[in-house]
């Protein structure tokens, strides 16, 4: 069965704190999704990546970079974490091509005091 | 610029009875694809449908179905004969040229009481 996985369900963290989220897929999928996901705004894009070392800037990048060393890795970093960033974060892979479905993992609920 | 609306954000029905969840979009694409996905309560999104903007069949498959008008830019979905493990929330999705990531909507929650 295939597998988008994320490290934590749930993770809390303070202020200040450098956060990291991984997301680890095993479809040999090029490409890879960070979204966090908020009541009434529905899944907002932060960053994507369609290759190893790649990386774009989604609707919100402020606050957060990211990472693509391997393929099937892509994680995410809060570089100092605020109060506006407890959200729910989804990862998601597609394969190469026009318009593929995406597949989630189950989401980190983030939460900085 | 490219949007979803998803105007009804939470919908509550009794098991059995048929339900729609609408969805309009805005494009300046041609070439544009349209998504479905259910988040239950685990949290996964999980896909159910991919329309492109050429096949403007309506779908269905068991109690779902799908009717796609690009004249009102809608692709709404409806529920037939309800059940409680329909309650999730559903999103709707518009992939944007030429990234291919997904606009979604805010979202319908629809819980289905027994």
């Amino acid at each position: 069965d295939v597998k988008v996985t994320q490290s934590s369900r749930y993770l809390v963290k303070r202020t200040g704190e450098k956060v990291f989220l991984e997301c680890v897929q095993d479809m040999d999928h090029e490409n890879m999704f960070w979204y966090r996901q908020d009541p009434g705004l529905g899944l907002r894009l932060i960053y994507f990546s369609y290759d190893v070392k790649m990386k774009e800037k989604g609707d919100i990048p402020e606050g957060y970079s990211v990472s693509r060393e391997k393929k099937e890795r892509f994680s995410l970093i809060l570089e100092s974490a605020s109060t506006n960033q407890t959200s729910m974060y989804l990862c998601a892979s597609s394969s190469s091509g026009a318009r593929e479905k995406l597949f989630f993992g189950s989401g980190t609920q983030l939460s900085v005091l | 610029a490219q949007k979803v609306t998803q105007a009804q954000t939470e919908i509550s029905v009794v098991e059995k009875e048929d339900v729609t969840l609408d969805c309009v979009y805005e494009t300046r694409d041609t070439t544009y694809y349209l998504f479905w996905y259910k988040q239950p309560p685990s949290g996964e999104l999980v896909f159910l449908i991919r329309r492109n903007s050429f096949d403007e069949q309506n779908e269905i498959s068991g109690r779902y179905s799908w009717n796609f008008q690009k004249s009102t830019s809608s692709f709404n979905f409806t529920i037939t004969a309800s059940q409680v493990v329909d309650s999730a929330v559903y999103f709707c999705a518009l992939s944007e040229a030429p990234t291919d990531k997904l606009i979604f909507g805010t979202g319908t929650r629809l819980q289905v009481f027994p």
